[in-house]
């Protein structure tokens, strides 16, 4: 039971537009989320949080925006460059200190 | 250098066999979570520590075991190993509050 899909296996951006990656989830109780990016042969790397009591977060180029009513959150990453090319997963928690449910992953591929 | 370290990086093996896979969290890091990333799958828990004692447990297989010892590190136990246990193996430690921080991985391959 997939409690956090990511429905877009992969996505292409022109570098210096706007990618938009998105994730949805059905467990209400989840009020943590996180995105994690990953390039080849290596660990992820955390890049971004949000709390249920925002709907809003911005790190530099990175934006996650969370919809809690309609269970779906997205990272804008603006503008993009090629060094964002890597697969992102978003996860959910219920508490900082539980056990997070990653996405099966969005593959970005951002063209020069 | 994310301070948790894995070993081995590869591990190739044959079916039937058992490994274990180590991981060493974050200095000051109390919980550890193990991942399997099989081919274009996700991440998949499998199981966490906090302090030494079982947290969670996730889709971790009964041929599969874990503990994490006082000085905090912790093995991972696969046993009568499949051909579909051939995966990434993910460990990751956090402290309270605090996102995971994620390993550099142990490849496993099960000839």
């Amino acid at each position: 039971d997939q409690q956090v899909k990511q429905n877009s296996p992969s996505l292409s951006v022109q570098e210096g537009r706007i990618s938009i990656l998105n994730c949805d989830y059905t467990n209400s109780m989840f009020d943590y989320f996180l995105w994690y990016k990953k390039y080849p042969a290596e660990g992820p790397t955390f890049l971004i949080s949000i709390s249920s009591i925002k709907d809003k977060n911005e790190d530099g180029r990175f934006t996650v925006f969370l919809n809690k009513s309609a269970k779906h959150l997205s990272l804008h990453i603006v503008p993009s460059q090629p060094g964002d090319s890597a697969v992102y997963f978003c996860a959910a928690s219920w508490d900082t200190g539980n056990q997070f449910y990653f996405g099966t992953g969005t593959s970005l591929t951002v063209i020069p | 250098d994310s301070g948790v370290t894995q070993t081995p990086k590869h591990l190739i093996t044959a079916t039937g066999q058992r490994v274990t896979l180590r991981c060493s969290p974050r200095s000051g890091d109390l919980s550890v979570y193990w991942y399997q990333q099989s081919l274009d799958q996700g991440l998949q828990f499998l199981i966490q520590y906090y302090n030494g004692e079982e947290r969670a447990k996730g889709n971790i297989l009964e041929r599969f075991s874990a503990q994490q010892f006082p000085d905090l590190h912790s093995e991972l136990n696969l046993s009568s190993l499949e051909l579909g246990d051939s995966a990434l193996y993910f460990c990751a430690s956090s402290r309270q509050g605090a996102s995971p921080i994620f390993g550099p991985g142990t490849r496993l391959t099960v000839l």
